[in-house]
């Protein structure tokens, strides 16, 4: 297991359609975040899962903000009807709990352009 | 709520010693972050203070003070491939289930 990993890397979609991007955190770890990240600004906090639990969402963007984690390994984030306000950089992060020292292990992230 | 401040840009040359500095304001303090990030990539650690005091990794080093809301990030002998933007983030665990909360960031460029 060599970190998180995100997938795809750049999605480009128009207006208006809905795109789904998928996170494989680190196999042990039982915390799962999404971030987002808009040019010139630090990681935005949208939500997080504990196994396959999601125990804040109140801090996604809108109701067409969706996240799963189904079986509590991989997690899904999927934007409806997007708009381009929603063109970021969307991260996935993985912990072992909330105790640890070394932070959070971030995924390459999910390069969103909506034209 | 939260409120993390730092400042937006600096600059340095090679060889040199720089400091950036994070102010913070939290309800539920439970440890303060420094993340690096190299421009279309992943944030990476680089370190990490729960108790007031510097810890010293290397090059890199951090302070915190947790009663002044204040911490540094000291980067020695820069490199041309320290330029990158440097993220302050504080664990609070009366927030999203001590979800990392970050601030702007400060993008350092390193000349020759």
């Amino acid at each position: 297991d060599t970190g998180v990993s995100q997938n795809p890397r750049h999605k480009i979609t128009k207006r208006g359609q809905n795109v789904t991007f998928r996170c494989d955190p680190i196999s042990e770890h039982n915390r799962l975040y999404w971030y987002r990240q808009t040019l010139g600004q630090g990681p935005e906090f949208l939500t997080y899962f504990q196994n396959e639990a999601q125990l804040e969402k109140s801090r996604l963007l809108s109701d067409r903000f969706s996240a799963e984690r189904p079986k509590g390994s991989f997690s899904t984030l999927e934007i409806q009807r997007t708009e381009q306000g929603d063109s970021a950089m969307y991260l996935c992060a993985s912990s072992l709990g909330h105790q640890g020292t070394y932070g959070y292990t971030f995924g390459s992230g999910t390069r969103l352009t909506v034209v | 709520g939260q409120n993390i401040d730092q400042p937006t840009e600096m600059t340095a040359t090679e060889g040199a010693i720089v400091q950036i500095n994070c102010t913070y304001q939290t309800s539920g303090f439970n440890g303060l972050f420094w993340y690096q990030q190299h421009a279309g990539e992943a944030p990476t650690f680089l370190s990490y203070n729960v108790l007031d005091g510097l810890e010293e990794k290397g090059r890199f080093s951090s302070f915190l003070s947790r009663s002044k809301g204040y911490s540094y990030l000291l980067l020695k002998e820069l490199q041309m491939k320290d330029s990158a933007s440097y993220l302050c983030a504080v664990r609070d665990y009366s927030q999203a289930g001590t979800a990392l909360i970050f601030g702007k960031g400060t993008t350092l460029s390193v000349s020759s």
